[in-house]
């Protein structure tokens, strides 16, 4: 399956603490971009990253892509209980449809 | 609208009913998906629209599932003879540009839950 997988499943952090989850993938993509999911909520768009790119920031948030390796991180400093949500990564692939893996469900504790 | 939005926001259907699901995409975006949730779950692929243009359905889980965009904005998902199974959370989203993921961001709907009984 060409379906990138994150891990961990789930992530449980103090807040103030980063929290890391990762995404790795079978096929090469033309981008890959992390989505956020809070509990009964759509997905909201975070950041996209193109296979020529290595590292995006947003705010608290920085993606690093590694092509050699088919894989991707989420960063997430000095988390806050808002943080608290499922993430999620969608490879994009020239002429396929974005694939979504099953998530990492981050829980940020106050 | 700022966003994609879906209607109904909730919909108990019992078994054997048909259901129509709305999506209004932001307007000018091009390309148009479905996807399907189940809980705990991903996101799971089910069409895509290219304006009015049906290019992909290869998601879709059975003929009972129908999608249409006749005008190239609003798309309608139509389940025929609901099942148990078909319970889940319906997404919507849009993008500019066209399906050639040079970047374009997708931007998703909250999505429609759907309950079989």
């Amino acid at each position: 399956s060409q379906q990138g997988e994150e891990d961990p499943q789930a992530l449980s952090i103090q807040e103030g603490e980063n929290a890391t989850m990762n995404c790795s993938y079978k096929t090469s993509i033309n981008n890959l971009q992390w989505y956020r999911q809070n509990s009964g909520r759509g997905l909201v768009h975070l950041i996209l990253i193109r296979s020529n790119e290595r590292e995006k920031h947003s705010g608290r948030l920085r993606v690093t892509l590694d092509t050699s390796k088919k894989s991707s991180s989420l960063l997430i400093t000095a988390s806050r209980a808002a943080d608290t949500a499922s993430y999620f990564c969608a490879k994009g692939v020239y002429g396929q449809n974005f694939v979504f893996g099953p998530g990492t469900r981050l829980s940020v504790l106050p | 609208g700022a966003g994609v939005s879906q209607s109904p926001r909730y919909k108990v259907a019992k078994r054997g009913q048909d259901v129509a699901l709305r999506c209004d995409p932001i307007s000018g975006h091009v390309s148009l998906f479905w996807y399907q949730q189940a809980l705990g779950q991903g996101p799971e692929f089910l069409t895509y629209f290219q304006n009015e243009a049906q290019l992909d359905k290869s998601g879709l889980p059975s003929d009972r599932f129908f999608a249409e965009r006749p005008e190239g904005s609003v798309s309608t998902l139509k389940i025929q003879r609901t099942q148990q199974e078909d319970s889940a959370v319906y997404l919507c989203a849009s993008s500019l540009g066209s399906q050639d993921f040079s970047g374009n961001t997708i931007y998703f709907g909250e999505g429609s839950w759907l309950t079989v009984v």
